[in-house]
């Protein structure tokens, strides 16, 4: 069974930094690419960012790039999200998912809030 | 970027109807078009990729179709489990999901 574990949330003070992390388990994690997206509270989804399988393309929504790193460790079945210089517009529920064949995001995590207040 | 705009933004339906949901793109995203269900509290759910194409386990009672610029999410006979928000996802150019149509009881 296919399962994506996010985890490193929280409450950060704007202009702070965080570290999301999203463990896989189920599928072999080195042959797809992985996304992250947000969902802000009460709105709709928005993609972040994408890594490959073997890191050698990424890519940043606009509003992040600059500010967010995208990574993933294949022996560890992990991918990660650094995130800093964060706004309170950064404030969501962050998603990690998988990329299917075609491009679409056939599994997803739970997601991890993180809220961006003084 | 691809602008996805979803209609209606809230359809009314009564259980074991046919609910009817559109999305639009701003330019040809070809066949690129999935959608995805979500209910309050969880993770988005893929239903359809490829425009057309069920996901692994989704009811054939949810069909896609479209190419191009015009989509359409056709739930034939609405189940109690089926109330919920509906995005579409372009995933010709980057990705851009719709803003969602919330789909409740009437």
């Amino acid at each position: 069974e296919v399962q994506l574990v996010e985890s490193g949330g929280g409450l950060v003070k704007p202009g702070g930094s965080l570290r999301l992390s999203c463990a896989a388990s189920g599928f072999t994690f080195s042959s797809y690419s992985m996304n992250w997206v947000r969902q802000a509270p009460g709105k709709g989804l928005e993609w972040v960012s994408s890594i490959s399988s073997s890191s050698s393309y990424i890519y940043y929504a606009d509003s992040v790039k600059g500010r967010f790193t995208i990574s993933r460790d294949n022996a560890k079945n992990s991918l990660y999200l650094q995130m800093n210089s964060l706004r309170a517009e950064d404030t969501a529920v962050y998603y990690c998912a998988r990329e299917g064949g075609q491009g679409n995001f056939d599994y997803w995590g739970q997601g991890t809030l993180v809220t961006v207040s003084s | 970027e691809i602008v996805m705009t979803q209609s209606p933004a809230t359809l009314s339906v009564s259980p074991g109807e046919r609910a009817t949901l559109s999305c639009r793109a701003s330019q040809s995203v070809s066949s690129n078009l999935a959608w995805y269900q979500q209910k309050p509290g969880q993770a988005p759910r893929l239903l359809i990729y490829g425009a057309s194409t069920r996901a692994t386990g989704i009811p054939a009672r949810f069909s896609g179709s479209g190419s191009g610029t015009e989509f359409t999410l056709t739930i034939s006979s609405l189940q109690s489990e089926d109330f919920a928000v509906y995005y579409c996802q372009q995933y010709n150019n980057w990705y851009t999901f719709g803003q969602g149509t919330k789909l409740e009881i009437k």
